[in-house]
């Protein structure tokens, strides 16, 4: 089946520090993938997402590269601020089946 | 473009109770999606329409929840009978066809 595992949080941060939140995924074929965030009482916003392998998706200085090779699309900010914090989710949409499939989440602090 | 919203953004009701929930989606996205968001845990998807068609449940969709969109715009989620293990956050997306999914706030359900 289809299935995303994410690192356990909480991560806590310094400002400034390299952020990495692990993904790897299980899926029939090839699926999109997205990373969502979710701010304190807020709803999910997308963050970014990549539609085949090797493409990199970005937005607000967060990378994740989708690597067919090692089933993974890892999170990363070079340098995280005090407002990053919030829990972020990783998912993956299956092809030709558009419900999403999300990991279980991982809580970033990040602290001045 | 207004996005997707919910309401109520909290309820709280007694076992046994029925309660309905309301999802608008952002104007002339086709498909409408219902997720359950407990604890801790990553959004798990309940339902799905294209439409004013309903095209998919998942199992943990018991007999008890039934959700309407009958004219292909807003979309309503009824539980009947609560059960205090229905506490959750229940979260609507919509999109444009197989396209990027978007999150309204959620709706709060606390069963007492």
């Amino acid at each position: 089946g289809n299935s995303v595992t994410q690192m356990e949080g909480p991560v806590t941060l310094s400002e400034e520090a390299f952020l990495t939140i692990n993904c790897t995924y299980t899926a029939t074929g090839y699926p999109s993938l997205f990373w969502y965030v979710q701010y304190p009482g807020e709803g999910l916003q997308l963050l970014l997402k990549a539609t085949k392998a090797d493409d990199k998706g970005s937005n607000k200085g967060f990378e994740a590269t989708y690597r067919k090779e090692t089933t993974s699309f890892h999170l990363e900010k070079g340098s995280v601020q005090v407002s990053d914090s919030a829990v972020y989710f990783c998912a993956l949409s299956p092809p030709g089946n558009t419900p999403l499939v999300f990991g279980k989440g991982t809580r970033l602090s990040v602290i001045a | 473009d207004t996005g997707v919203s919910q309401n109520p953004r909290h309820k709280i009701t007694k076992r046994g109770q029925n309660v309905t929930f309301r999802c608008d989606p952002i104007s002339e996205h086709n498909r409408l999606y219902w997720y359950r968001q407990t604890l801790g845990q990553g959004p798990e998807f309940l339902t799905y329409f294209q439409n004013e068609a309903q095209l998919e449940k998942s199992r943990l969709l018991s007999d008890r929840f039934s959700a309407e969109r009958p004219k292909g715009s807003f979309s309503t989620l009824e539980i009947q009978r609560t059960e205090q293990g229905d506490s959750a956050m229940y979260l609507c997306a919509s999109s444009v066809d197989y396209h990027t999914q978007y999150f309204g706030p959620g709706t709060r359900l606390t069963v007492l």
